[in-house]
């Protein structure tokens, strides 16, 4: 059964705090993902990783890195928070076959 | 920019009717999936289709795809109120780098008992 597994599934942290999500899969996928999920807005897709040490912008990058030094790994980083990146953090992996995406079961973080 | 519309945006119903959702687009996609989540979960993908026209069944759910490839359906046969939540689909674009998906916005629906 496929895996997709996140650091934490509630996160409370103070603005200006610098945050760290990780997000681990056990399928071998060579690409992963980092989206944020709000209300009305859908899934936006904030970096993706096609390899190791590989990173590419999504639509939303400002505010947020990523590092992927495993290929199992894919941490999410921000630098500052701020109350604005308030939101539900989904991790996902997908293999380059069919390219499906198998989702993490979410971080919600709340910034104060 | 590869957009994909989902209609309805919210759908209620009673256990037992059947019901559509679509997903429509003006781009070509080489795939397309469709999720489901259920509040303060992940997306769980249901199926994949992959060829113009394409049907799939999964018990009551049956997918399409397009015979163009720019639209796919999700119709339910008979809703439970296990069918309760957030219905996403997702489309992969034609190009070699294509290595992210396209997401609908999602068709959040709700089954009465």
């Amino acid at each position: 059964d496929v895996k997709v597994t996140q650091s934490s599934r509630y996160l409370v942290k103070r603005t200006g705090e610098k945050v760290f999500l990780e997000c681990v899969q056990d399928m071998d996928h060579e690409n992963m993902f980092w989206y944020r999920q709000d209300p009305g807005l859908g899934l936006r897709l904030i970096y993706f990783s096609y390899d190791v040490k590989m990173k590419e912008k999504g639509d939303i990058p400002e505010g947020y890195s990523v590092s992927r030094e495993k290929k199992e790994r894919f941490s999410l980083i921000l630098e500052s928070a701020s109350t604005n990146q308030t939101s539900m953090y989904l991790c996902a992996s997908s293999d380059r076959n069919l390219y499906e995406q198998y989702f993490g079961p979410g971080t919600r973080l709340t910034v104060t | 920019t590869q957009l994909l519309e989902q209609s309805p945006q919210f759908l209620s119903i009673q256990e037992g009717e059947n019901l559509t959702v679509y997903c429509n687009s003006s781009s070509v996609f080489s795939s397309l999936q469709w999720y489901r989540q259920e509040p303060g979960e992940g997306p769980v993908l249901l199926v994949t289709v992959v060829t113009g026209g394409e049907v799939k069944k999964l018990k009551r759910l049956t997918f399409q795809f397009g015979d163009a490839r720019k639209d796919s359906s999700l119709h339910i046969t008979a809703a439970q109120p296990g069918d309760t939540g957030l219905y996403l689909c997702a489309g992969r674009g034609t190009g070699a780098g294509s290595y992210q998906l396209t997401f609908g916005k999602g068709t959040k629906l709700s089954v009465i008992p």
